[in-house]
């Protein structure tokens, strides 16, 4: 079992539908990571996470730390949220500024249909 | 924002040769910066951990004579695959940590072809 799962693994919807990608981990963590893949690779960091909630736009991430499970959440879809979304847990305390060591889901492939 | 820029983004080189990928951070300082590897249709696994000023740190099962890792200023560090072969084909990520906020950023990425 990995110890950090997401579901689903590919998810399409329609543009404007509500999206939400689930990642769950067995690992003790501090902090919880969102990242955005483009087509082209590229990586973008969404969230940071350690407790509650963050909303950026049309993203909500959050966090239950106790049942060890993270949504992300896109409002009002669009196609250029196409990508494919994972998850990353780190073990370090953020204030440490450690040398953390990222374990990341496997990614869900969101298609948005226009 | 901060960003951390990749470069090249593209490389195709012979089988033998070696090649060189920088990541730099552009407007902030990272003590720290990692480097992954991604095979199609698989989540990023970690190589090696670069300090500044200090020997990486690498992963069990990566060849630090293969993938040599320098970080020699706080916005630079460098990726070297030595005497490539096919099979190094792969995408390369790095990431960097800001060493004042503690922020991870990512770079773009860069994809070696090595015929």
């Amino acid at each position: 079992k990995n110890e950090v799962e997401q579901s689903p693994q590919n998810l399409t919807a329609q543009e404007g539908e509500f999206i939400t990608i689930n990642c769950s981990y067995s690992v003790g963590i501090s902090a919880l990571h969102w990242l955005q893949q483009h087509p082209g690779g590229g990586i973008v960091s969404l969230f940071m996470l350690s407790s509650g909630k963050k909303k950026h736009g049309r993203l909500i991430a959050t966090i239950n730390i106790q049942e060890k499970h993270s949504s992300l959440h896109i409002t009002a879809s669009h196609p250029r949220d196409s990508a494919v979304y994972i998850c990353a847990v780190g073990p370090h305390l953020i204030s440490n500024f450690g040398n953390e060591k990222l374990t990341f889901g496997t990614g869900t492939r969101l298609t948005i249909i226009p | 924002g901060a960003v951390v820029s990749q470069h090249p983004s593209r490389v195709i080189c012979k089988s033998g040769t070696s090649v060189k990928i920088e990541c730099r951070s552009l407007d902030f300082q990272a003590t720290t910066m990692f480097w992954y590897r991604q095979f199609p249709k698989q989540s990023l696994m970690l190589m090696a951990t670069s300090n500044e000023g200090s020997k990486a740190t690498y992963e069990q099962g990566v060849e630090k004579d293969k993938f040599l890792i320098n970080h020699a200023s706080l916005t630079l560090s460098t990726l070297t695959v030595t005497s490539a072969h096919p099979e190094d084909s792969s995408f390369y990520i790095c990431s960097a940590r800001d060493s004042t906020s503690g922020e991870l950023f990512f770079g773009e990425g860069s994809r070696l072809t090595v015929l």
